[in-house]
């Protein structure tokens, strides 16, 4: 039990679909990150959310919307995906964005994506 | 660039020690992490390296040579348990948590 809870664990959408993935953390961290990862590929970091505020965005697609209402909640909200776009969907968090060892990153066990 | 490279497979037996390398080039350096992935399960944390030298945890140690840009994680007395996938990654600014990560290396322990 890492502290950082994802839902759903596994989603099956169709292109035209929407849906959204929910991730909570129950760490007290004030950092929040939403990564991709596809076979034999490294983790993509997709955003970063430092105290509510959006700090990163790693030229995502549009499809793709972040929000994070407070620290403890993250959301990726997904409309018209691409087959391309399959993968798990990993949400993590951490003391304060600020690196070092203190601020070590916790994930939740993920969203497997795909899209038909 | 930012690059991270680590071998994508390695098998080791039961009981043995195995080293699993990671080379990284990167604009910035605050810290290398190593965590370990069991397929379908979360990344767990294991080690931390900002030092240059070896840090030991029960049987796993992980060293860091931060004028070559190299990492290892040595495993002792591997066990089937062990069998998982293990991430290097780099905090590569002085000032963000961003993490860089390699593509990992998949190990399968054999009996």
């Amino acid at each position: 039990e890492t502290g950082v809870t994802q839902t759903p664990r596994h989603l099956v959408m169709g292109m035209t679909n929407k849906k959204s993935l929910k991730c909570e953390q129950h760490l007290g961290h004030n950092a929040m990150y939403w990564y991709k990862q596809s076979a034999k590929k490294p983790l993509e970091l997709m955003f970063v959310y430092n105290f509510k505020e959006q700090t990163e965005n790693n030229s995502v697609p549009s499809r793709f919307s972040p929000e994070c209402p407070n620290s403890s909640h993250l959301f990726l909200h997904l409309h018209t995906l691409q087959p391309e776009d399959s993968a798990l969907y990993l949400c993590a968090s951490s003391q304060d964005g600020a690196g070092g060892r203190t601020d070590t990153q916790y994930f939740g066990p993920g969203t497997r994506l795909t899209v038909l | 660039g930012q690059n991270i490279d680590q071998p994508t497979e390695m098998t080791a037996t039961e009981g043995a020690i195995v080293q699993i390398n990671c080379t990284y080039q990167t604009s910035g350096f605050n810290g290398l992490f190593w965590y370990q992935q069991h397929a379908g399960e979360a990344p767990t944390f294991l080690s931390y390296n900002v030092l240059d030298g070896l840090e030991e945890k029960g049987r796993f140690s992980s060293f860091l040579s931060r004028s070559k840009g190299y990492s290892y994680l040595l495993l002792k007395e591997l066990q089937m348990k062990d069998s998982a996938s293990y991430l290097c990654a780099v905090h590569g600014s002085s000032n963000t948590g961003k993490l860089i990560f390699g593509q990992g290396t998949t190990l399968q322990v054999k009996p």
